[in-house]
């Protein structure tokens, strides 16, 4: 069983459409984070939450919603998408963020916005 | 702000050769992490190796070293003896080990690997 799951793998939604990301971890981690990763640029954080509880919002706009109901789920939920928000969307989750923390990636969900 | 700088886009080595992946940073953080990781071709970022500033020693993991040179804020990873299995983007990132931003893993744009048989 992988660490860190996501689903769907691929998505593809027009601008109007609203569906929702999903991210489950195994390895008992306190943290979890939603990146995206757009064609040549670096990751850019987006959530971050330490037990369920928000973090930091970097600035995202309001068409993505995060949810993380436990430890081990996480969602981003999608709502009047632009066409620019076509991405891969990665989870992560890690014990904390002291020193030499590592994250633990999931294989991510690559959404194309029509 | 943190920033990592991956200068290489792609890089090509023939298998069994070693090969050196370039990366500087700029931080103003008196302490931080640096960590490099892996992008195979199905999305999972997989860590490779981590190296603290404070740090004496170069980090080394199996066929991975990290090259950490403080003064010049370079952080390149050594691939040796190459491997087909190699092949994909490789990504250095840096955390600020203290402050509340820790949590902020910083990336840069990556390097893409090939590697020849």
């Amino acid at each position: 069983e992988t660490g860190v799951t996501q689903t769907p793998r691929h998505l593809v939604m027009g601008m109007t459409n609203k569906k929702s990301l999903k991210c489950e971890q195994h390895l008992g981690h306190n943290a979890m984070y939603w990146y995206k990763q757009s064609a040549k640029k670096p990751l850019e954080l987006m959530f971050v939450y330490s037990l369920e509880e928000r973090v930091e919002n970097n600035s995202v706009p309001s068409r993505f919603s995060p949810e993380c109901p436990n430890s081990s789920h996480l969602f981003l939920h999608l709502h009047t998408l632009q066409p620019e928000d076509s991405a891969l969307y990665l989870c992560a989750s890690s014990t904390g963020w002291a020193s030499n923390e590592k994250l633990f990636f999931g294989s991510g969900t690559q959404l194309s916005v029509l | 702000a943190q920033k990592i700088t991956q200068t290489q886009p792609g890089m090509f080595v023939q298998e069994k050769e070693a090969v050196t992946l370039d990366c500087t940073y700029d931080t103003s953080d008196p302490s931080y992490g640096l960590f490099w990781y892996k992008q195979p071709s199905s999305g999972e970022m997989i860590f490779l190796i981590y190296q603290g500033s404070y740090d004496q020693q170069n980090a080394t993991e199996g066929r991975y070293s990290l090259n950490f040179q403080k003064a010049r804020k370079s952080a390149n990873l050594v691939i040796s003896a190459s491997q087909l299995g190699d092949s994909a983007m490789y990504f250095c990132a840096m955390r600020a080990l203290s402050g509340a931003g820790s949590y902020q893993l910083t990336f840069g744009k990556g390097t893409k690997l090939s590697v020849i048989p």
